[in-house]
């Protein structure tokens, strides 16, 4: 039982350029999330899906898009990746988006942006 | 604006004692309160929620309270083994709403 997969774990990009962060979870939950990491702050939500075919903005939004491909996969996209997005990306996942369902993460994506 | 804060300072427990974590908040009314288990180069692990009405809430070792005069919780993890070492997330959500903030973590190690 895999859970919540993300790939690729590592990643080295220089300014300017783009990738998209890929996450995929076998669990049959509705909801899925977008966090990163950044040392000495809390984990940081970027963007969720309530269900298959929404999305919407979290937190901190700005430089990030997002697609629901489907229920299992909900990937992030950098159009034009910046320094200050140097961080560890999370994907999560709940049976449902509820302030009382817990999450499920995956073991994150690290992005250096150089 | 809301504000979430753990033990600023790392924890060092000999194994066998009680390690005790708090997480307080302000400009904040949480519903829920959920913790969550880090180790290092791994996602967060979910362990205990608790509701706004429930003081207290057990997991085996693990026993949590919630105070919503206060504005704290305490996270304890009674007879502490080294396996318990690890970074320790409180999150904060209010009822309706799928947002769920984060503290920045207490770093917990059990020596043997």
């Amino acid at each position: 039982n895999a859970g919540v997969t993300q790939t690729p774990k590592f990643q080295v990009l220089k300014t300017g350029q783009s990738m998209t962060l890929q996450c995929a979870q076998d669990m049959n939950h509705n909801s899925m999330y977008w966090y990163r990491q950044d040392p000495g702050m809390g984990l940081r939500l970027i963007y969720y899906s309530a269900s298959e075919g929404t999305t919407d903005k979290g937190e901190v939004p700005n430089g990030y898009n997002v697609s629901r491909l489907n229920k299992r996969e909900f990937s992030l996209r950098l159009e034009s990746a910046a320094p200050s997005q140097t961080s560890v990306y999370f994907c999560a996942s709940s049976p449902q988006t509820g302030s009382n369902s817990p999450l499920h993460f995956g073991n994150g994506t690290r992005l250096t942006v150089t | 604006s809301q504000k979430i804060e753990q033990n600023s300072e790392a924890l060092n427990i000999q194994e066998g004692k009680t390690a005790t974590l708090t997480c307080n908040y302000t400009n904040y009314s949480p519903a829920y309160l959920q913790w969550y288990r880090q180790d290092p180069g791994r996602g967060p692990v979910f362990l205990l929620l608790i509701r706004e009405n429930e003081k207290e809430k057990r997991k085996e070792r693990l026993k949590v309270t919630f105070d919503t005069t206060l504005k704290q919780s305490l996270f304890h993890i009674t007879a502490s083994q080294p396996a318990d070492s690890a970074t320790y997330l409180c999150a904060l959500s209010r009822s309706n709403d799928y947002k769920l903030s984060f503290g920045a973590g207490t770093t917990v190690t059990v020596r043997a």
